[in-house]
């Protein structure tokens, strides 16, 4: 079963960072594109990054671009998200998923990052 | 910068048909966005239901279907049922390894 985990959220204050993890299964990991999508409380998804299948190409959203590093593992079959500068604008449910076709065709459960005082 | 827009809100009426749109504040969307629309209840993750424009994500029903209407991208679900009521979400590829989020349109079946 194609499974995708997250893990890594918490609580951090504004300036700090931290390295979001998802640990991927039940398919080819290093032949897979992947996007992180967030969703701030009560508010829509948004794309944030991606990478493609070898770890040599990545893309981001404007508003994270500079502060945020993507980057994966194949041998792991792990995808990370390196966030430092944390905004309170930050906060959100932060999604991985597998790409295919041109879209996220499967999801993580999401992991909470809260950026507080 | 280029916005996608859906509708903030729609309703359906229980076995009725209703299609929601997806376009660009500036443009048309065409097959070329490689439009793909997502289901989202409360408290859960994203579910994909279309990509490529009109291709069904596996398990999805044959109720919902997906085009292109005019300059936007549409969702149409058919025979609509209480459990449809949910978020739903498109996004569009906009190229240069970028993508781009609508802000969703929530549907009530009512």
């Amino acid at each position: 079963e194609l499974q995708l985990v997250e893990s890594g959220g918490g609580l951090v204050q504004p300036g700090g960072s931290l390295r979001l993890s998802c640990a991927a299964s039940g398919f080819t990991f290093s032949n897979s594109w992947m996007h992180w999508v967030r969703q701030a409380p009560g508010k829509g998804l948004v794309w944030v990054s991606n990478i493609n299948s070898d770890g040599s190409s990545a893309n981001y959203a404007d508003s994270v671009k500079g502060r945020f590093t993507i980057s994966r593992d194949n041998a792991k079959r792990t995808l990370y998200l390196q966030m430092n500068s944390l905004r309170a604008e930050d906060t959100a449910v932060y999604y991985c998923a597998r790409v295919d076709g041109h879209a996220c065709q499967q999801w993580g459960q999401g992991t909470l990052v809260t950026v507080s005082s | 910068q280029t916005v996608v827009t859906q509708e903030p809100s729609f309703s359906v009426s229980p076995g009725g048909t209703v299609t929601l749109t997806c376009g660009l504040s500036s443009g048309s969307v065409s097959t070329s966005y490689y439009p793909s629309w997502y289901q989202q209840t409360p408290g859960q993750a994203p579910r994909t239901l279309i990509y490529n424009t009109n291709t069904r994500s596996s398990g999805v029903l044959d109720r919902f279907s997906g085009s292109i209407l005019g300059n936007k991208a549409a969702l149409t679900i058919t025979g609509a049922q209480a459990d449809d009521e949910s978020d739903y979400y498109c996004a569009l590829f906009m190229g240069s390894g970028i993508w781009v989020f609508g802000g969703g349109t929530k549907l009530t079946v009512l």
